[in-house]
């Protein structure tokens, strides 16, 4: 079974400044998805970015990027020009490429923090 | 473009009652998955419909059971509740059961156990 680990309950960035959050998985398989989702208080999960294994090339969106280490078995994901809205959980989750088995598992999040 | 919509937002039962918790999925989706959140927690799947099928079933007892109309709405169906039911319930809907299909969540039912 694949499991997700987020070892940052909680972190804090000033507004304007750029900050990472940490998520290691593991799992046996080779080809799997990897994706970063926002729950603001609203509780909507957002997502934010997304990562294909098969793809060495690290994601982009905006301000958000990721730091994908496969071998490491390690997801980071990078806010550059932190906002105020940016201030939510954020969870990282992991997805096998095998359709009969394509469930999200969740970390246990993180909690930002955006100061002014 | 409506999104994923649940009902109802809030639910308060009490132990041993059952409950049933609604789910329209986003227009143009035809697969619902539905996760349980709890407190402090991230979200475990539960299970997945697709065809009016049950496909995918996470490590959840029987008391939990679900539906899928024609229409590809969804229900959840919870059978004497426990206190440690209470949690965020989440639907989320794609389009087909490929992995490459991202899921677009709802905004949850909130669910108390007294």
């Amino acid at each position: 079974a694949q499991t997700v680990t987020q070892s940052q309950p909680e972190m804090s960035v000033q507004e304007a400044e750029t900050v990472t959050l940490s998520c290691t998985y593991d799992t046996s398989e080779s080809d799997y998805y990897l994706f970063w989702y926002k729950q603001p208080p609203s509780r909507q999960m957002i997502l934010v970015i997304r990562q294909e294994a098969y793809k060495q090339q690290n994601a982009t969106e905006n301000r958000f990027s990721v730091n994908f280490q496969k071998a490491a078995k390690s997801f980071s994901l990078k806010i550059s020009d932190s906002q105020l809205g940016d201030a939510a959980m954020y969870f990282c989750a992991y997805r096998s490429a095998d359709f009969t088995a394509s469930k999200l598992t969740f970390g246990t999040g993180t909690r930002l923090q955006v100061t002014l | 473009d409506a999104g994923v919509t649940q009902s109802p937002t809030h639910l308060i039962k009490t132990r041993g009652q059952q409950v049933t918790l609604r789910c329209s999925p986003k227009s143009g989706h035809d697969t619902v998955s539905w996760y349980q959140q709890a407190l402090g927690q991230g979200p475990q799947f539960i299970f997945q419909y697709y065809e009016e099928e049950e496909r995918q079933r996470g490590n959840f007892p029987d008391r939990f059971s679900g539906h899928q109309f024609p229409n590809y709405s969804s229900e959840l169906n919870v059978n004497a509740l426990l206190l440690g039911d209470s949690a965020l319930y989440l639907c989320a809907s794609s389009l087909g059961q490929l992995s490459n299909q991202p899921q677009h969540f709802g905004d949850g039912t909130r669910l108390s156990i007294l």
